[in-house]
């Protein structure tokens, strides 16, 4: 069936260093994609969002890039702080009456 | 204004033992899902309902049924439940409920243990 994964489980950044975690789908009628950031304990929370329709959008230190042609997605994030430490879940919905299918996540890890 | 409020944090519970997770928001979100998040699966979704008095099943729906009898209130019940069913539990709600889908806001989760 069709999903959404990330190529990279971890990732160890140095603060002040940028941070990019990428996420592949294979889902070509998908035209909607969220990033979410999850603290441990705590429920996911929205980051950022972009539509098949763009190819780039930033929002404050962070920027995600939709790559249609090979279906990949990433999400950069300008100058890594510690309150960055969490783990990534890009997730991806198609037009329709269908629910957001998540992929497994990414752990980022800021080394002080 | 609270979001989304889910009980309770955290339960220990009996096999074959019958329990209720609830959520509610208070942002008269039309949709609400309902997540299961085990180490090494990411979120996967249980059920969920599009507006009030209408649900439908997600990816892992066996073992579970929910309700939407209005729009804040979306009970998660485990009728029997087994071991497998340890897991964190979240809710979340989303505006629009169809296309296009709307970004979702979760709560804090329920932590669920089962013996």
């Amino acid at each position: 069936g069709e999903s959404v994964g990330l190529h990279l489980p971890t990732l160890s950044v140095q603060e002040g260093d940028n941070s990019i975690i990428n996420c592949a789908y294979s889902n070509s009628a998908s035209d909607y994609f969220i990033w979410y950031k999850q603290e441990s304990g705590k429920g996911p929370q929205f980051i950022i969002d972009i539509r098949s329709n763009m190819d780039k959008r930033q929002g404050q230190r962070v920027t995600v890039l939709l790559n249609k042609t090979v279906k990949h997605l990433s999400l950069q994030i300008a100058a890594t702080q510690p309150g960055d430490s969490a783990v990534y879940f890009c997730a991806e919905n198609m037009a329709g009456n269908t629910p957001l299918v998540f992929g497994k996540g990414t752990r980022l890890s800021v080394i002080a | 204004i609270a979001g989304i409020t889910q009980a309770p944090t955290s339960q220990i519970l009996a096999a074959g033992r019958r329990m209720t997770l609830r959520c509610t928001q208070d942002m008269r979100h039309n949709a609400m899902y309902w997540y299961r998040q085990d180490l090494g699966l990411g979120l996967r979704l249980i059920h969920y309902s599009n507006t009030a008095g209408t649900t439908g099943k997600g990816e892992v729906p066996d073992g579970y049924s929910v309700s939407r009898a209005n729009t804040d209130d979306f009970p998660l019940t485990l009728a029997s439940a087994v071991p497998s069913q340890t897991s964190v539990y979240f809710c979340a709600s989303s505006d629009s409920g169809g296309a296009p889908v709307d970004t979702q806001y979760f709560g804090p989760g329920t932590r669920l243990t089962v013996l």
